[in-house]
């Protein structure tokens, strides 16, 4: 069975930092691209950040850019997102997600999510 | 930016009942258009990919059409479980970003 399974969230200060893991199974994790997608308190859903199989490509949303960083460790099967200076606006849960079966851009797998609450 | 506007923002349906969600992209998006359902407390649940392609054990119950700018995801009898909240999303713009609707909730009348 497919599982993905997330990790590190929870309260923090505005400007503060937090590293999230995400823990995969049931599938070769190392051939398989991952992202992380948030969703803030009664709100829709937002992508962030993208990184390849190889971690040759990595892409962020603009919002977050130069304050977050995914990374993963194919060894470990785990995928992980830094979070420094973090902002009361990235009040969210934090999923893992990725595409397996269906197509490129196409979200099949989720992570039941680790919530990260920003505030002083 | 591509930005996705769903409507109706609720729709109240009965069970049994047919349920027609909307979903419109800023600029064409070809069929690279995603659905998904949400319940309280869970994750979202991939339904559609490539605009009307079920993903693995969607009923068939779920379908979807469309292309380009305008799309739509039909319920054809909604069941209890299928009250939820539904959400669009495009990958037409990847790399580098992925953008999702608002989403539609759909409660029961």
């Amino acid at each position: 069975e497919v599982q993905l399974v997330e990790s590190g969230g929870g309260l923090v200060q505005p400007g503060g930092s937090l590293r999230l893991s995400c823990a995969a199974s049931g599938f070769t994790f190392s051939t398989y691209s991952m992202n992380w997608v948030r969703q803030a308190p009664g709100k829709g859903l937002e992508w962030i950040s993208y990184i390849s199989s190889s971690s040759g490509a990595i892409y962020y949303t603009d919002s977050v850019k130069g304050r977050f960083t995914i990374s993963r460790d194919n060894a470990k099967n785990s995928l992980y997102l830094q979070m420094n200076s973090l902002r009361a606006e990235d009040t969210a849960v934090y999923y893992c997600a990725g595409w397996v079966t269906s197509a490129r851009g196409a979200f099949d797998i989720w992570g039941r999510g680790t919530m990260v609450t920003v505030s002083s | 930016e591509i930005v996705m506007t769903q409507s109706p923002a609720t729709l109240s349906v009965s069970p049994g009942e047919r349920a027609t969600l909307s979903c419109r992209a800023s600029q064409s998006v070809s069929s690279t258009l995603a659905w998904y359902q949400q319940k309280p407390g869970q994750a979202p649940r991939l339904l559609i990919y490539g605009a009307s392609t079920r993903a693995t054990g969607i009923p068939a119950r779920f379908s979807g059409s469309g292309s380009g700018t305008e799309f739509t995801l039909t319920i054809s009898s909604l069941q209890s479980e299928d009250f939820a909240v539904y959400y669009c999303q495009q990958y037409n713009n990847w790399p580098p970003s992925l953008t999702f609707g608002g989403g539609t909730k759909v409660e029961i009348k």
